[in-house]
């Protein structure tokens, strides 16, 4: 597509809940990126693909957070059982590859709340 | 040590003034910078990218990179009130991959 697509916009759900972030990159971008962002703060990096594996998944909080991405194209966050400091917003963002010079795009995030 | 800094503001400089944005950082590896502008509500938005020592100009914008001081500044020109938005620093970390952005330093231009 034209930009990086994500969806929910927005998202609430009740506490314990599980939730699915989708997202869909530039087309034949390979990379691809998860953030948060929780209010009045900055981006905290989630996760990374390269093409369909993640050589960095540092930043995935807790074991209730896990993210796939299948024909290098469209990725999924998952949130299990999901906490009232779960809620942000979660950006994703993709490039046409890892290496140095290349800047990322972002997708316009999806906020969730969980109450 | 916070892997990038930079001062939260707010920032605020008059229309037509010179506004300086400035970051640290710790990784000694990183080998190419990054500015985002990200406007309240919206998401980050790339305006400049640089990777050698020394100044990089496009338009009204000037990134400067010093390696050696792990220091990465960006001015911004005849600043405008439609520049007033946080501006967020992001090195790449080393070996490539992920980029690690700075809290963001909050620019208001008045009229």
């Amino acid at each position: 597509g034209a930009g990086v697509s994500q969806s929910p916009s927005n998202k609430v759900t009740e506490k314990g809940k599980d939730v699915e972030l989708r997202c869909d990159p530039i087309s034949g971008h390979t990379a691809l990126y998860w953030y948060r962002q929780s209010l009045g703060q900055g981006l905290e990096f989630l996760i990374y693909f390269q093409g369909n594996s993640a050589p960095d998944k540092s930043g995935l909080p807790s074991d209730r957070f896990s993210a796939e991405r299948t024909g290098g194209s469209v990725s999924t966050l998952t949130i299990q059982r999901t906490q009232q400091e779960d809620s942000a917003v979660y950006l994703c963002a993709s490039s046409e590859n890892s290496g140095d010079s290349y800047g990322y795009t972002f997708g316009s995030g999806t906020r969730l709340t969980v109450v | 040590q916070k892997e990038v800094e930079q001062n939260s503001g707010p920032l605020s400089v008059p229309e037509g003034a010179i506004a300086s944005l400035n970051c640290t950082y710790s990784d000694r590896g990183s080998q190419s910078f990054f500015w985002y502008r990200q406007y309240s509500g919206k998401s980050p938005e790339l305006i400049m990218f640089i990777y050698s020592n020394g100044d990089k100009e496009d338009g009204r914008f000037t990134a400067q990179l010093n390696k050696a001081s792990q220091y990465v500044s960006l001015l911004i020109r005849d600043s405008q009130p439609s520049d007033s938005a946080t501006y967020l620093c992001a090195p790449r970390g080393n070996q490539g991959g992920k980029l690690i952005f700075g809290q963001g330093t909050e620019l208001s231009v008045k009229p």
